[in-house]
């Protein structure tokens, strides 16, 4: 079954800390993978894109992490600030089999950043 | 957000009525979406759309219609059908070329309350 889990459900840091949250994937075949940050009561931004060769990669003071080969990823924020305080969602796209390459939706990560 | 709209940003709806909710997109790509996103779920395809005039249903389309008459605009109604329509709504949009679609840009996101 196509899933992805990410962990923790939520987290509360204190600014300027540093946090990891963590994305498990079962989708296959796979496409790419992306992290999107979602404050409330908006849509999610995309913050990385990630293809199955790519190990790591950063945007800022966010830094995406791939293994392929155990179906993990990671997104890793450093010096948090209070506006890091969002939904963070892993996203896995399918490769295409045929029409639209569907796309699986963790549920997120709800990161609090307190001052 | 990008160049997506969606109105209203918030909706009231009584049990019975069918209520449309609006997406408007100046990015002019050729697909769009909608999605459904509730408390500790991931998000969910209801329909989606690669072409004017030409739309496929997602995982969740009973009880939702929508409509793709102009390449900027791809409304979705909640009919009186769906059994629970409470929920936050997202439209997305992407290009979509030679059969691939790309990243996908969302929209602010319509709660909708049936009361």
């Amino acid at each position: 079954k196509n899933q992805v889990e990410q962990s923790p459900q939520s987290l509360i840091i204190l600014e300027g800390k540093n946090c990891t949250l963590q994305c498990n994937y079962t989708v296959s075949p796979f496409s790419n993978l992306r992290w999107y940050k979602q404050d409330t009561g908006r849509g999610p931004v995309s913050l990385t894109i990630m293809t199955f060769s790519e190990n790591t990669k950063s945007n800022g003071r966010y830094t995406a992490t791939l293994d392929a080969d155990t179906k993990q990823s990671s997104l890793h924020i450093t010096a948090s600030q209070l506006s890091d305080s969002a939904s963070y969602i892993c996203v896995v796209r399918k490769a295409k089999t045929g029409g639209y390459n569907k796309l699986i939706f963790g549920a997120g990560t709800r990161l609090a950043v307190h001052p | 957000d990008g160049g997506i709209t969606q109105s209203p940003k918030y909706l009231f709806r009584k049990e019975g009525q069918n209520v449309t909710l609006s997406c408007e997109q100046n990015l002019n790509h050729d697909a769009m979406y909608w999605y459904r996103q509730d408390p500790g779920q991931g998000l969910r395809l209801i329909y989606y759309s690669q072409i004017v005039n030409d739309f496929q249903k997602g995982d969740i389309a009973e009880g939702y219609s929508v409509s793709r008459e102009k390449k900027e605009s791809f409304p979705l109604t909640v009919t009186s059908a769906q059994k629970n329509p409470t929920a936050f709504y997202l439209c997305a949009s992407s290009t979509f070329y030679r059969g691939v679609t790309d990243t996908q840009y969302f929209g602010p996101g319509t709660r909708l309350t049936v009361l």
